[in-house]
């Protein structure tokens, strides 16, 4: 059974708008949650995170958004970069263990 | 700089093989991962390791096994190859707890042949 859902397997977007990519999850232990990055034939990159007594983290160009109640976040890219074009992976960890679960991905294409 | 490093970018292996992946962190993490990546089905956890000789099973740990001796060192087993182990196999590692500063590393990742 998925904890971690990323229903929309990819996504296209026209540079320099906003992307949006969209994760679910089950677990209501989840307590720290993580977005990673991933080119091909490379190791997934950390992008950022936010911890359930957030509902909003920034860093640059990237924001991810926490709705605990519906076990619903995402993660807004803006403006969209040509270089932003990779798979993203949703992922999660709950307290009482590390182990980090992951979403199938998406995969964003940002067209010129 | 950080670096999690595994010891082949490729491998081909034969059916049946006992076949060991390697991998080696730098930055004193308490936690290994051992994952593998599939098309259409994401990074599913293998083994996850959170000391020396700890290690608990993960969601497909089938076919598969796992040895910690030292705290830099997270070693994968695959006790018998078989063509369906075919994929690409990622190894990380994390400080304990939730938080700020406990995300995993990648490495490269291995991609791993079976014929």
């Amino acid at each position: 059974d998925q904890q971690v859902k990323q229903n929309s397997p990819s996504l296209s977007v026209q540079e320099g708008r906003i992307s949006i990519l969209n994760c679910d999850y089950t677990n209501s232990m989840f307590d720290y949650f993580l977005w990673y990055k991933k080119y091909p034939a490379e190791g997934p990159t950390f992008l950022i995170s936010i911890s359930s007594i957030k509902d909003k983290n920034e860093d640059g160009r990237f924001t991810v958004f926490l709705n605990k109640s519906a076990k619903h976040l995402s993660l807004h890219i803006v403006p969209s970069q040509p270089g932003d074009s990779a798979v993203y992976f949703c992922a999660a960890s709950e307290r009482r263990d590390d182990k980090i679960i992951f979403g199938k991905g998406t995969r964003l294409h940002i067209l010129p | 700089d950080v670096k999690v490093t595994q010891s082949s970018r490729y491998l081909v292996k034969r059916t049946g093989e006992k076949v060991f992946l390697e991998c080696v962190q730098d930055m004193d993490h308490e936690n290994m991962f051992w994952y593998r990546q599939d098309p259409g089905l994401g990074l599913r956890l293998i083994y996850f390791s959170y000391d020396v000789k700890m290690k608990e099973k993960g969601d497909i740990p089938e076919g598969y096994s796992v040895s910690r001796e030292k705290k830099e060192r997270f070693s994968l087993i695959l006790e018998s190859a078989s063509t369906n182990q075919t994929s690409m196999y990622l190894c990380a590692s994390s400080s304990p707890g939730t938080g700020k500063n406990t995300e995993a590393f990648f490495g490269q990742g291995t991609r791993l042949t079976v014929v």
